[in-house]
């Protein structure tokens, strides 16, 4: 089983559409999670962080549930801009402090 | 504020020839992280260095290929005697030590092809 799993997608969806990305890790001591979006083999870019509490940031909202060690982000209103791959990752805790491990990605196409 | 930054962004080498990948973290950064990225493929960590140490390579390749990040200077990724298997493009990343998340940030790749 891989340490992190995300959906295997592709996902294509029209514009103003509202698309959801799960990913669950394995090792339930990680700390910290993250959502990046990766444009056309480019270097990832950072979308969010992802807290407890779950958090928003405009168009974009991320949850975590550590019991189910599973994380989502939740996009609404889908512009075309937001086709790109979304990487889930997730970061050790303890000894594993600072590592970082990345799901393989889902595209999202989103078409007019 | 620069951002990471990685050089050469694209190099040829030929079978047998040794590359080497140079990364500069972002300013006041003290974590740099080397990912691989093969064709069609998702990021696979490499290793995680801090300044003149190795905090874990447990995604290097055993034989072949090395990183270091000395006290002075940018991070070096070196790949010897490359194969055509090594071709992919290789991202760094570093973060600050001041947060318990780690959020790192990265520099826009090395693409390797190795003829």
């Amino acid at each position: 089983r891989k340490e992190v799993e995300q959906d295997p997608g592709p996902f294509n969806v029209p514009e103003g559409a509202t698309v959801a990305f799960n990913c669950t890790y394995s090792n339930s001591a990680s700390q910290s999670f993250f959502w990046y979006r990766q444009d056309c083999r480019k270097e990832p870019k950072l979308l969010m962080s992802v807290y407890s509490s779950g958090n928003e940031d405009g168009r974009f909202t991320a949850q975590l549930n550590r019991a189910s060690q599973y994380i989502s982000l939740l996009i609404r209103d889908s512009k075309l801009s937001d086709s790109a791959t979304y990487l889930c990752v997730v970061n050790g805790g303890g000894s594993n402090a600072g590592k970082s491990t990345f799901g393989d990605g889902t595209t999202l196409t989103v078409k007019p | 504020n620069a951002g990471v930054m990685q050089n050469p962004r694209h190099l040829v080498r030929r079978r047998g020839q040794e590359a080497r990948l140079r990364c500069s973290p972002m300013k006041g950064h003290s974590h740099v992280y080397w990912y691989r990225q093969l064709p069609e493929e998702g990021l696979k960590f490499m290793v995680y260095l801090q300044k003149e140490n190795i905090i874990d390579e447990s995604g290097m390749p055993k034989e072949r290929f090395s990183a270091e990040f000395p006290k002075e200077g940018p991070s070096i990724l070196r790949i010897q005697q490359v194969v055509r298997g090594d071709s992919a493009a290789y991202f760094c990343a570093s973060s600050t030590s001041g947060t318990v998340t780690y959020e790192q940030y990265f520099g826009p790749g090395t693409r390797l092809t190795v003829t």
